[in-house]
């Protein structure tokens, strides 16, 4: 099946204090897992993504790690801010060119 | 710089009528094209994806159509829309062929409300 899995659906955090997003997938074959950053009424817009042929990026406060064993991937975001407030999504390929999206995480930091 | 644009911005339309929503892609040659389609609150759901002129893939069946009657323009219509419809639509395009690999730049989206 082509499924990915985004845990938790919604996640408040403190400012200043870290957030982790998890997401997995089904398909073995998925080597490419992007994360995009949607703030209310807007468009969706890349902020990380990670290849299969690494375990770990770090792009600011913004790192993603990468268990191909477990079929599983992760956000975490250090040193939360207000403006990092918005739905976040985790995607992994799948067939025909196509991503597998998460349902999405609903990240509140309060100030 | 690359520009996407989407019109109309929103479109408040009646069950049973026509719809049409359009897409143009400025400042790339043969761009990948897609439209995603999202409930509000919800995922976002790939309906189509071109990667040129005159050929457009379905992905999912939404009683939707679409085309690429230019290299820089992308069209999703109905002849009859449902409450279903609903939602929030993106353009989409990325540089080289498949999403998969590829960065998507999203259009600013057509909300749509079928009453």
């Amino acid at each position: 099946g082509e499924q990915v899995e985004q845990l938790p659906s919604i996640l408040r955090v403190q400012e200043g204090s870290s957030a982790s997003i998890n997401c997995s997938y089904e398909d073995s074959a998925s080597n490419y897992f992007p994360w995009y950053k949607q703030e209310p009424g807007e468009n969706p817009k890349l902020i990380i993504d990670i290849r299969s042929n690494m375990e770990r990026k770090q792009i600011q406060e913004l790192i993603v790690l990468l268990d191909k064993k477990a079929k599983r991937f992760s956000l975490h975001i250090t040193d939360t801010q207000p403006g990092d407030s918005a739905m976040y999504f985790c995607a992994a390929n799948g067939d025909n060119s196509k991503l597998i999206w998460g349902l999405g995480t609903s990240l509140v930091v309060n100030p | 710089a690359q520009t996407i644009h989407q019109w109309p911005v929103a479109e408040i339309k009646a069950v049973g009528s026509p719809l049409s929503l359009g897409c143009t892609i400025k400042g790339k040659s043969s761009p990948n094209l897609y439209w995603y389609w999202q409930a509000t609150g919800g995922t976002l759901q790939q309906l189509f994806y071109s990667i040129t002129v005159g050929q457009v893939e379905s992905v999912v069946q939404l009683n939707l159509s679409a085309s690429r009657p230019k290299d820089d323009q992308f069209i999703l219509s109905t002849e009859k829309l449902l409450l279903s419809h609903s939602g929030f639509y993106l353009c989409a395009w990325s540089r080289d062929w498949g999403a998969s690999q590829n960065t998507l730049y999203f259009g600013a989206g057509t909300r749509l409300s079928v009453l």
